[in-house]
């Protein structure tokens, strides 16, 4: 079973820039996440989607931050435009059944983002 | 006050030590609890999960959960260099049926040869 892949691994822009992240879950994992992770911290989730609909996006800032994921199956997290505070790993994950014990996530590599 | 509270180390130990991560947590709703490996350069993987109070054993791997006192632990057994990582404990949203997880900050293990 191939794993949850992410593009790209790594990124270096400049504050203002622009930049998206792309995911693709495990195939037939109905549940996908997206989370930031800042170095000497745990990973926070910034949204959740349960097929192609946002499920829960409480935390995203909304001003700069945007996701998508057409047809339910990949997706994508664009930041426009970036701030330092914004330099973080962005981990993917995905689920089969939402709720299912003991919901498990399954996490891809991560895009390692360094605003400079 | 974060929900899920973790000693952040760094831990260093010899090889064949006894490892103990702990983690505290706030929110009484939580019923699952979960210990996450995280590899240098790698997205967190499940370690085990346990449910709502007790002990759950892996192999070199025990879970343990205090109610009580909103206490959760990791033990290592016989610890071993690949067990170099960070650890993380994470709480799911008892609430919803989606699984949000709500995670410490992690402790970084060194296993020393």
């Amino acid at each position: 079973e191939a794993g949850v892949a992410q593009s790209p691994r790594y990124k270096i822009i400049e504050k203002r820039q622009s930049v998206a992240f792309w995911c693709n879950p495990i195939s037939g994992h109905a549940t996908l996440y997206w989370y930031q992770q800042i170095l000497g911290q745990g990973p926070k989730l910034l949204i959740q989607f349960q097929n192609n609909g946002v499920v829960d996006d409480s935390q995203l800032p909304k001003d700069r931050f945007s996701a998508e994921r057409l047809k339910g199956v990949d997706s994508t997290l664009k930041i426009q435009p970036a701030k330092l505070e914004d330099s973080a790993v962005y981990l993917c994950a995905s689920s089969s059944v939402p709720g299912q014990v003991p919901y498990e996530q399954y996490f891809g590599p991560g895009t390692r983002l360094t605003v400079t | 006050q974060k929900e899920v509270e973790q000693d952040p180390g760094p831990l260093s130990v010899p090889e064949g030590a006894i490892v103990s991560l702990n983690c505290t947590y706030s929110n009484s709703a939580f019923q699952y609890f979960m210990w996450y490996r995280q590899y240098s350069r790698k997205g967190p993987e499940l370690l085990m999960y346990t449910y709502s109070s007790g002990n759950k054993e892996d192999g070199r791997f025990t879970a343990q959960v205090d109610k009580s006192s909103k206490y959760i632990s990791l033990f290592i057994r016989d610890s071993q260099p690949s067990d170099s990582a960070t650890y993380l404990c994470a709480a799911p949203a008892g609430g919803t049926s989606y699984g949000k997880l709500t995670f410490g900050q992690g402790t970084i293990l060194t296993v020393h040869p």
